[in-house]
């Protein structure tokens, strides 16, 4: 397996646009999870999904960003309308079983990058 | 206060130095996790750990959920360990992790 997939690796959008990230689970894991990144608060979790279902959004800053999980191969985050402060590193990351049982596996993440 | 407090934010060290990254959390937790992130970036699970000890080569992850603290150890450090080492827990409710702020480690040759 080539491991969690990112797209695109780095996006640079203007204040106001809809930006779309978009990523490949390994196949077979039942959970992914969306993070940010940022150098003042460092990794936070977003949202997660479990077997395509939306377990927990309370880390989703505000109504302006979104997640689906159509298909066990898939998902997004989307941001609309962007601001700068979304600026940072957004990291997908699947896992074969919760958090307190095994690893989760990261993405190469998408550097947002909203001026 | 963070939920997850690393200890120190930034180290410098020669190689073949014996390293220590410290971790305290402030909440009941079910696992640990420790994560290294390279300079590109990319996030890579080193450990997790719910008791005792776990060893992975050069790699000593321990943990102690009386006093709330784990420590990872390097020895022999060389540059190739260069990177930032995250502590993240796994924390009642949610199946996400909470994470410190990472600990910025450059072994320099």
């Amino acid at each position: 397996d080539a491991g969690v997939i990112q797209s695109p690796r780095h996006e640079v959008t203007e204040m106001g646009q809809e930006v779309t990230l978009r990523c490949k689970p390994i196949s077979g894991h039942d959970y992914l999870f969306w993070y940010r990144q940022t150098m003042m608060r460092g990794l936070e979790l977003l949202i997660y999904f479990n077997n395509n279902v939306p377990i927990d959004d309370s880390g989703m800053p505000e109504d302006r960003f979104s997640a689906k999980m159509p298909n066990a191969s898939f998902s997004t985050l989307k941001i609309q309308p962007s601001e700068p402060r979304d600026s940072a590193v957004y990291f997908c990351a699947s896992s074969l079983w919760a958090a307190r049982f095994g690893e989760a596996f990261f993405g190469q993440g998408t550097r947002l990058t909203v001026v | 206060k963070n939920e997850v407090e690393q200890s120190p934010q930034n180290l410098t060290a020669q190689e073949g130095e014996f390293i220590t990254i410290n971790c305290s959390y402030s909440v009941g937790i079910s696992a640990l996790h420790w994560l290294q992130q390279h300079p590109g970036g990319g996030i890579v699970s080193l450990f997790m750990l719910s008791s005792g000890k776990k060893k992975h080569g050069r790699l000593i992850a321990t943990i102690n959920i009386q006093e709330k603290h784990s420590s990872l150890h390097i020895t022999a450090s060389h540059p190739r360990d260069s990177a930032v080492y995250i502590c993240a827990v796994f924390r009642g409710g949610a199946d996400g992790l909470t994470f410190g702020k990472g600990t910025h480690l450059i072994i320099q040759p």
